[in-house]
């Protein structure tokens, strides 16, 4: 059963340090999406890739987030430096093409004390 | 721009009680709607997929509508089971990107 896979599952650091995210999508999807979820806010598009190339980063902030996909088996995320406000679970999905249904990996929680 | 609300955000019902779940979004202009459903310290899984041109999806005990012109879709589950406690989500897609719903967290209570 293919499904998306998200490494750490997760994370501790403190504040200053980098943190990187690995999203390995489903073999054949060409759209892959990177969200936050808090209690507060909810599900919040960071970031989404089209066959690899960037679509839609305006969520992110530029400042300290990068969002990368080196080749189609590979998405990352990555902050830095990390701040105690990016605490989240960080989830990565990935669709067969333009609005398919999303599968979403199991997420990544990030603690930054 | 796009909203999208869900209410409510919270419901318990006793075992086999039929539910209907409600999701509200502002533009009407929505290639397509799904549902999803979140358990704890989990993902999420996708249940339906609503197209715009679509009116509703089944699967099983559930069965989604979606009225475009008044920015509504409802999630209905048959026969609720304690299995089905979970929060459903809604998300919208505008184009390409899902805009999500805050979740209604459901209990069903043996």
């Amino acid at each position: 059963d293919a499904r998306v896979t998200q490494t750490p599952r997760d994370k501790v650091t403190e504040m200053g340090q980098e943190v990187t995210m690995r999203c390995q999508p489903i073999l054949g999807h060409n759209t892959v999406f990177w969200y936050r979820q808090t209690m507060m806010q909810g599900l919040e598009l960071l970031a989404y890739f089209r066959n690899r190339a960037p679509l839609d980063d305006s969520g992110m902030p530029k400042d300290r987030f990068s969002a990368e996909m080196p080749d189609a088996t590979l998405a990352t995320l990555k902050i830095q430096p990390s701040e105690p406000r990016d605490s989240a679970v960080y989830f990565c999905a990935s669709g067969l093409r333009t609005n398919s249904p999303l599968h979403f990996g199991n997420g990544t929680r990030l603690t930054v004390t | 721009k796009q909203e999208v609300t869900q209410i409510p955000a919270a419901l318990s019902v006793p075992e086999g009680e039929n539910l209907v779940l409600n999701c509200s979004f502002t533009d009407s202009a929505i290639y397509n709607l799904q549902w999803f459903r979140q358990d704890p310290g989990k993902g999420l899984t996708s249940l339906l997929l609503i197209q715009s041109s679509q009116r509703e999806q089944t699967s099983g005990r559930l069965n989604a509508s979606l009225d475009k012109s008044s920015g509504r879709s409802t999630l209905y589950i048959a026969a609720s089971q304690p299995g089905d406690s979970a929060t459903y989500l809604c998300a919208v897609t505008p184009g390409g990107k899902l805009i999500f719903g805050q979740g209604t967290e459901l209990s069903v209570k043996p």
